[in-house]
C-alpha cells in the first residue's frame, strides 16, 4: 500500500486569510492529482501534476509537485467562503501490477468563515 | 451527460442482508471503479473494471464482498452478508482510461450504507 499523509485534517479560517495544505508520502508517484469534494457529492478533480518541481495554477490556487515527486501541497490565497469542502490528494502508481492505480490521501477538511 | 449515476444515495438494512450498490458508469468509457469512504480510512479502491472484466480485486475486503459488471453500463457491488462496519459511503467512478494519461476519473454521487 502507497500512504498518502494529509496535513492539516482540520483547517477553519476567515474569509481573504492564506492557507497551504499538505500531502506527504514515502513512495515515489508518476503524478499526484488534487480533488475537491462538497457534502453528499464525489470528488471531483482539480488539477493533475506530473513532473518533479511542477507549479500549476488555478486562480487562486497554487499546486506544487515535490521534486523527487513524493510530495506536494495545495496553496490558495484569499479564501473565500466557496472554497470550503474537502481536498484530497491522490498518487498515481508508477508500479507495474499497480499502474494508473490512485491512492488518496484522507484529506483536509476546509472551512472559510464569511 | 448524466455523469456517472448511482440512483440509490442513502441504504439502510439490518446486519446479516443483502446488499446490491448500483451504477452506470459515463457512456463510452471503459474503465469502472468501486471506493468506499470511511473517516478512518478515507477513500479506498475496491475494485476496478476493464471493459467490463475485472482486472485489480485486491482492495476488496472480504469474501463477502462481490462485483460484477455484466455489460458497459451497469455494474454492482454487492455485501452478503453485510455487516455494521461495512457502513460507508461507496462511490462509483469511470474513465477514459488510467489516471496518470490524460483521462480523468469522474465520480457519482456515492451511496451512503448504513448496516444496523
Amino acid at each position: 500500500t502507497q500512504l498518502l499523509e494529509q496535513s492539516p485534517q482540520f483547517l477553519s479560517i476567515q474569509e481573504g486569510e492564506n492557507l497551504t495544505v499538505y500531502c506527504n508520502s514515502s513512495s515515489v508517484f508518476s503524478s499526484l492529482q488534487w480533488y475537491r469534494q462538497e457534502p453528499g457529492e464525489g470528488p471531483v478533480l482539480l488539477v493533475t501534476v506530473v513532473t518533479g518541481g511542477e507549479v500549476k495554477k488555478l486562480k487562486r490556487l497554487t499546486f506544487q509537485f515535490g521534486d523527487a515527486r513524493k510530495d506536494s501541497s495545495l496553496h490558495i490565497t484569499a479564501a473565500q467562503p466557496g472554497d470550503t469542502g474537502l481536498y484530497l490528494c491522490a498518487g498515481v502508481s508508477d508500479r507495474g501490477s499497480t499502474l494508473g492505480r490512485l491512492y488518496f490521501g484522507r484529506g483536509t477538511q476546509l472551512t472559510v468563515w464569511p | 451527460d448524466a455523469g456517472v449515476i448511482q440512483s440509490t444515495r442513502h441504504e439502510v438494512t439490518e446486519m446479516g442482508q443483502e446488499v446490491t450498490l448500483r451504477c452506470k458508469p459515463i457512456s463510452g468509457h471503459d474503465y469502472l471503479f468501486w471506493y468506499r469512504q470511511t473517516m478512518m480510512r478515507g477513500l479506498e479502491l475496491l475494485i476496478y473494471f476493464n471493459n467490463n472484466v475485472p482486472i485489480d480485486d485486491s482492495g476488496m475486503p472480504e469474501d463477502r464482498f462481490s462485483a460484477k459488471m455484466p455489460n458497459a453500463s451497469f455494474s454492482t457491488l454487492k455485501i452478503q452478508p453485510s455487516e455494521p462496519r461495512d457502513s460507508a459511503v461507496y462511490f462509483c467512478a469511470s474513465s477514459s482510461g488510467l489516471a496518470g494519461s490524460t483521462d480523468t476519473q469522474y465520480f457519482g454521487p456515492g451511496t451512503r450504507l448504513t448496516v444496523l
